[in-house]
């Protein structure tokens, strides 16, 4: 079936350090959103990347969208404490439904 | 104000047994969903409604079964609750049917079948 797979699964980072998750799917995505989930809490919504080679930028962290809308990647730059948690991208296959990522859990170590 | 939430947050209960969710969400959204979140973090989207006609139903055993009185309530039933079914159960909605729309997913409910 159409997977997207996110690697790494897991990252830990000392506090300071860039952390980046990427996104790979064998086939084309209409569109593509990142969603963040805390230890214990619900998936929460980043952001969405719709155009080929996109890019866009939330403070600290920057997305990308791959020429041929088949992988994206979410970099953070500096991390903190609070970006503890685990990120998801979530791809559309054309069939009107998100098709979650793996998932990659970051873990900061102070 | 939470903006979806569901009922009950824990649920523990035997196999055998049947058991329900709630979901209520008062963002004025049209389409509603369930996912499962199994051990592994794996997020499955299960169904989705709008207006309160069933949309996607995925590979889900019928034991169970979805419901949505109106477009602001999202219930799943299961009956013959399996030792597999345990997992966090997610509702979501959003503004509209399909990928362009941002979800809003509720607090969970964790599903414990013993």
């Amino acid at each position: 079936g159409q997977q997207v797979m996110q690697i790494p699964q897991y990252q830990h980072v000392q506090e300071g350090e860039d952390f980046t998750t990427y996104c790979n799917s064998s086939t084309t995505l209409s569109n593509i959103q990142w969603y963040k989930q805390r230890p214990g809490g619900h998936p929460v919504f980043l952001i969405q990347l719709v155009k080929s080679g996109e890019v866009k930028k939330q403070k600290r962290l920057t997305f990308q969208f791959g020429e041929a809308k088949k992988n994206s990647s979410l970099h953070i730059t500096a991390t903190q404490t609070t970006d503890v948690g685990t990120y998801f991208c979530a791809g559309d296959f054309g069939n009107e439904k998100l098709t979650f990522g793996t998932g990659t859990r970051l873990t900061i170590i102070p | 104000d939470t903006a979806v939430s569901q009922t009950p947050k824990y649920l523990v209960t035997q196999m055998g047994n049947d058991k329900s969710i709630k979901c209520e969400q008062n963002l004025g959204h049209d389409t509603m969903y369930w996912y499962k979140q199994d051990s592994k973090k794996f997020l499955k989207i299960m169904f989705s409604y709008n207006n309160k006609e069933l949309i996607i139903n995925e590979t889900v055993p019928n034991r169970f079964s979805p419901k949505s009185p109106d477009k602001a309530h999202l219930n799943l039933h299961i009956n013959s609750l399996e030792l597999g079914d345990s997992a966090v159960y997610f509702c979501a909605s959003s503004r509209g049917q399909g990928i362009s729309y941002e979800q809003y997913f509720g607090p969970g409910t964790r599903l414990t079948v013993t």
